[in-house]
């Protein structure tokens, strides 16, 4: 399966500021996805990144928050932006693979004071 | 709309003993299913998906179309399956959410000695 990199693994942000994740794949993938884990919380999908076209953000979700940038098919960063202490979570990345399922970076832990 | 339901947050079972982890689901067409575990400090990685039937770590789940149901069970639990699983569905091939993943909340599953 796939391998990602993700960056950074965690930070700590103050209100206001904007932090920008990126996902590395080890090789070429048509569809990359962002997740967010809220504090005690499940996983729930950001949006699907595309390349070559506009990042489609699921029911809650705003590209002028999470802008998503896809520039060629191996990565993708999500930027969070004007940050609160409710934006702080765990955010993912993840690939899928056609005989692996979904393949999920490391994720990045953000707190936000 | 897709949904994921895991009912217990919580499983402790002894060394030795079954253990059978909860999945119903809610989705109109053909769902894939998948089992994902998070081991302490590791990334969520892939444990099952339906379509390939296999056993992983001794872990099986069948899929249950009239139950709507993917039971995750496992005849002898050992110590080192304690983790984080969950269960998640993605919907067919074709389809608008096809790919994007939704989670159910989540099972802690601890394993004593």
């Amino acid at each position: 399966s796939a391998v990602i990199s993700q960056k950074p693994s965690r930070d700590i942000c103050q209100r206001g500021t904007s932090l920008t994740i990126q996902c590395q794949v080890d090789s070429q993938v048509t569809m990359m996805f962002w997740y967010r884990q809220q504090p005690g919380q499940s996983l729930t999908l950001i949006a699907t990144a595309n390349q070559g076209s506009e990042a489609t953000y699921e029911s809650g979700f705003v590209i002028d928050k999470f802008p998503i940038s896809r520039p060629n098919l191996t990565f993708s960063t999500l930027t969070v932006s004007n940050m609160s202490p409710e934006d702080s979570s765990i955010y993912l990345c993840s690939v899928p693979h056609r005989f692996h399922g979904y393949t999920f970076g490391s994720g990045t832990r953000l707190t936000v004071v | 709309a897709q949904r994921v339901t895991q009912p217990e947050k919580l499983l402790s079972v002894f060394k030795g003993a079954p253990v059978e982890l909860k999945c119903n689901y809610s989705y109109s067409g053909s769902p894939e299913l998948f089992w994902y575990v998070q081991y302490s400090r590791q990334r969520l990685q892939l444990l099952l998906r339906h379509i390939s039937r296999e056993s992983i770590k001794g872990f099986t789940a069948d899929l249950n179309k009239g139950e709507t149901s993917f039971h995750l069970k496992k005849p002898f639990a050992q110590e080192e399956d304690s983790a984080m699983y969950y269960c998640a569905l993605s919907g067919d091939a074709g389809g608008t959410s096809y790919g994007k993943l939704t989670f159910g909340q989540g099972t802690i599953l601890t394993v004593h000695p």
